[in-house]
């Protein structure tokens, strides 16, 4: 079974940094394409960067170029975002997505989310 | 950016009616879009990809149609765990986008 475990999150000040992590465990991480998507509360999904396999393409939503960044571990079958420079519209849940591993693949697996809260 | 419009907002049903929802691209997504199923608290769940293949453990009721700019997600005899949030998504193009997303309640 595929799982993805998200961890990291948490309460910051605007202006501040967080990293989050993802581990997977049932796949093996270096063979797929991960993203991480945002939600916040009450509101829809939204996609924030992802990378390839071997990590050296990396795309960004617009909203966090420049402060977020992008990364993974494959040896530690992990995946990371470095989130600097956090607003208050940065407040959500992220998730730790897989995509499916064929042309075009949609996300096929999704972690349980973590909860990062930008205030002062 | 290829924008999903989902259709309607809510959609208000009881158990065993049929449901259908929609997902509109404004291009061309080929048949390359998905559907999932979110309810409160829980991380989204795949139910259909690529426009009408249903995920691994997705029962029957759930179908999925369509193609370049116009999709469906049909659910047939709503089952009282079907009533939840609905998004379509799509990866053929950068930037990936989602759909506002349909609210299915019990009527």
């Amino acid at each position: 079974e595929v799982q993805l475990v998200e961890s990291g999150g948490g309460l910051v000040q605007p202006g501040g940094s967080l990293r989050l992590s993802c581990v997977g465990s049932g796949l093996t991480l270096s063979d797929y394409w991960m993203t991480w998507v945002r939600q916040a509360a009450g509101k829809g999904l939204e996609w924030v960067a992802s990378t390839n396999q071997d990590g050296n393409e990396k795309v960004y939503v617009d909203s966090v170029k420049g402060r977020f960044s992008i990364s993974r571990d494959n040896d530690k079958n992990s995946l990371y975002l470095q989130m600097n420079s956090l607003r208050g519209e940065d407040t959500a849940v992220y998730y730790c997505t897989r995509e499916a591993l064929r042309s075009y693949g949609q996300i096929d697996n999704w972690g349980q989310g973590t909860q990062v809260t930008v205030s002062s | 950016e290829i924008v999903l419009t989902q259709s309607p907002g809510t959609l208000s049903l009881s158990p065993g009616e049929t449901a259908t929802l929609s997902c509109r691209a404004s291009q061309s997504v080929g048949f390359y879009l998905a559907w999932y199923q979110q309810k409160p608290g829980q991380a989204p769940r795949l139910l259909i990809y690529d426009a009408s293949y249903r995920a691994t453990g997705i029962p029957a009721r759930f179908s999925g149609s369509g193609s370049g700019t116009d999709f469906t997600l049909t659910i047939s005899s709503l089952e009282p765990e079907d009533f939840a949030l609905y998004y379509c998504h799509q990866r053929y193009n950068w930037p990936i986008t989602f759909g506002q997303g349909t609210r299915l309640e019990i009527k």
